[in-house]
């Protein structure tokens, strides 16, 4: 079975510090990955998907960027957090694009102070 | 522009009651749909979908969601409230946005359950 994992839970990050989250999928291969942050009272917004190594689309501009190295790893960075950087990111896999469910990760809650 | 709108950021029912949470979308192509959960600092959790066939669809834990194609609509019910289904609930569309098919997610509406 596939099963996808993130970390870390949590993340406390002084503003102007770098970061890096991570995410893998076991079980299956080529998927399609996804970063969502969902901010208090602002549902999901989608960041970054890729639909293989090495690419990568950007929804928002913003202070952050995804990459995927091998087939089932994505990650997301920024070189300096700022405080809007603050919320809850979620990453996901779908096998085909958008006509089946993604399956979402347990999430990080990342704050900036 | 194309969207989906979940009418009510907060829905409270009492135990035993119907719930009724909306959903609207906006698509100029027949769109997929999804509900999912969210349970407190959790991910996300596929209640049902619709992708073609029958437009009432049935999901985990007693849920259910008819697409009314007339009414843009894909609305989720249950016919009696329990107390574990105190969540967050998103509904996601998939739309056809610059020449890309992207999974669109609501704003969410938060369930809450009153004993």
């Amino acid at each position: 079975s596939q099963t996808i994992h993130q970390w870390p839970a949590t993340l406390v990050q002084p503003v102007g510090s770098p970061l890096s989250l991570e995410c893998t999928v076991e079980g299956t291969s080529n998927p399609n990955l996804y970063w969502y942050r969902q901010a208090a009272g602002r549902g999901l917004q989608l960041l970054f998907y890729s639909v293989g190594i090495g690419q990568i689309s950007s929804e928002v501009p913003q202070n952050l960027s995804a990459s995927r190295p091998q087939d089932r790893q994505f990650i997301l960075s920024s070189k300096k957090l700022l405080l809007s950087d603050s919320g809850f990111y979620l990453c996901a896999w779908s096998v085909r694009v958008w006509d089946t469910e993604a399956f979402f990760g347990q999430g990080t809650r990342l704050t900036v102070v | 522009a194309q969207s989906v709108t979940q009418l009510g950021s907060h829905v409270s029912v009492s135990e035993g009651a119907l719930v009724l949470l909306r959903c609207n979308y906006s698509s100029s192509v027949p769109p997929y749909l999804f509900w999912y959960v969210q349970y407190p600092n959790q991910g996300l959790q596929l209640l049902l979908k619709y992708t073609t066939g029958a437009t009432l669809v049935k999901g985990i834990n007693g849920f259910e969601a008819e697409f009314k194609k007339s009414e843009t609509s894909f609305h989720l019910t249950k016919p009696s409230a329990h107390m574990s289904d105190a969540a967050e609930y998103f509904c996601a569309v998939t739309l056809v946005i610059q020449g890309a098919q992207k999974l669109v997610f609501g704003q969410g509406t938060r369930l809450t359950i009153n004993p």
